[in-house]
């Protein structure tokens, strides 16, 4: 089936330091990606709609210059963390839509830990 | 706005029948999705209602009113495995169909 891959799944970084997530849809392509952020025990915030070769959307409340998402091809989107904290630690989960069929699919997520 | 509901935590016994509901109100409407999440996991797709009625698939069935702006999972014969946080999902209109999250509900299956 479909799998969406992330890199890093774990990361510890020191505060101040810029940290990359990469998601990438392996078999399929992807116009649109989504950025989601969990705390603990809480569901899934969405952050932003990554669209491929455009601008991506961000939600009320996410800093555009905290969180940059690029989309530059079909099967990879980028969120880069820039200058973390502490309270930047998280579970960063990615989705992709698969172009042609509309399904949407998770990664595996990515845990941020920011010292 | 976006709103949507959910217990934040259910308990049931081994083997008995269990209904976690979701009340929503969105800007658009284009389909309720239902996803389990085991801690530290990303989530996993379990169901999809876009019209009124109950689908059905093994020991989980969901159901969906969009005139109530309701939903339920219903999981039957339940197992220790199924201790996990469910997640229902709302999918709105526009160009993006951009699926938001509710609240979640941590499921805690007893023996």
């Amino acid at each position: 089936g479909a799998v969406v891959s992330q890199h890093p799944s774990r990361v510890i970084c020191k505060s101040g330091t810029s940290v990359k997530i990469e998601c990438r849809s392996l078999d399929f392509q992807a116009t649109t990606m989504f950025w989601y952020r969990q705390f603990p025990k809480q569901s899934l915030m969405l952050m932003a709609t990554s669209n491929e070769g455009s601008k991506a959307t961000y939600e009320q409340g996410v800093e555009k210059d905290k969180f940059l998402i690029n989309h530059a091809s079909l099967t990879l989107s980028t969120l880069t963390v820039t200058s973390a904290h502490p309270e930047d630690s998280s579970f960063y989960i990615c989705s992709a839509r698969d172009a042609h069929t509309g399904e949407l699919f998770f990664g595996e997520g990515s845990r941020l830990t920011v010292l | 706005g976006q709103n949507i509901d959910q217990p934040t935590e259910m308990t049931a016994t081994e083997g008995a029948i269990v209904q976690i509901n979701c009340t929503y109100q969105t800007s658009g409407f284009n389909g309720l999705f239902w996803y389990q999440q085991h801690a530290g996991e990303a989530p996993t797709f379990l169901s999809y209602n876009v019209l009124d009625g109950l689908e059905e698939k093994g020991r989980f069935s969901s159901f969906l009113s969009r005139s109530k702006g309701y939903s339920y999972l219903l999981l039957k014969e339940l197992q220790m495995k199924d201790s996990a946080s469910y997640l229902c999902a709302v999918r709105g209109g526009g160009a993006t169909n951009k699926l938001i999250f509710g609240t979640g509900t941590l499921l805690a299956v007893q023996p």
